[in-house]
């Protein structure tokens, strides 16, 4: 079945560590993103990617970093400069960058120590 | 600006109707969207519409679009208790690459 699988589903960090969100899709999309979500508030955009090689800063971009060397792959990293790491993050994917709806993963639950 | 905004909470009976508003502001938005959010999972596209239409009807949801007063709605005919979740509205918007902008959520809790 295709779709869009996070991994690990849960993940415990201390403070100063890196860690890193992983986020694969086999639906031959083109556009991938990574949104975090926090009780109460709507999903903020943090990275995008149109295409392989090429990705783009969200709204709230700081702390984080990810690559796109695969078409398939668009993993997340929270850094030690991300000052309240602790949330759901969500993976998505589309077909275009400029239509069509999201896929979107089942979640990462970050939690700071 | 962008700023979609929700109640944050609905609570229904079985069988009764539920009615979900949502309020956007960009008039140029040419998509307006509703996921599904079950406990702990991603979201799911429940329906969408166009900008040019006023109604769209989708088996039991019913999706309302007031450009006038920028205001949404989605209505669930005879909500189940699978219905329980959390509902994000979300407007697309044109900036070279559709960005999705939501709401902060409406949990509807659906009683038996």
């Amino acid at each position: 079945d295709g779709g869009i699988t996070q991994s690990p589903k849960y993940l415990f960090r201390k403070e100063g560590q890196n860690v890193t969100l992983s986020c694969e899709q086999n639906l031959n999309h083109d556009a991938m993103y990574w949104y975090r979500q926090d009780p109460g508030q709507g999903l903020r955009l943090i990275y995008y990617s149109q295409i392989v090689n090429d990705f783009q800063k969200g709204d709230i971009a700081e702390g984080y970093s990810v690559s796109r060397e695969k078409k398939e792959s668009f993993p997340l990293t929270v850094t030690s400069a991300q000052k309240n790491p602790t949330a759901f993050y969500l993976c998505a994917s589309s077909i275009g960058s400029n239509t069509g709806e999201l896929f979107f993963g089942e979640g990462s639950r970050l939690t700071v120590l | 600006g962008e700023d979609v905004e929700q109640s944050l909470f609905l609570s229904v009976r079985e069988g009764d109707s539920s009615v979900i508003n949502c309020t956007y502001t960009d008039s140029s938005s040419t998509y307006l969207y509703w996921y599904k959010q079950e406990p702990g999972a991603g979201l799911q596209l429940l329906t969408y519409i166009f900008s040019n239409m006023d109604m769209k009807q989708d088996q039991r949801l019913t999706v309302l679009l007031n450009k006038k007063d920028k205001h949404l709605s989605l209505r669930i005919a005879d909500t189940q208790t699978g219905d329980s979740a959390i509902y994000f509205c979300a407007e697309s918007m044109m900036t070279g690459f559709q960005k999705l902008v939501f709401g902060t959520g409406t949990r509807l809790l659906v009683s038996p």
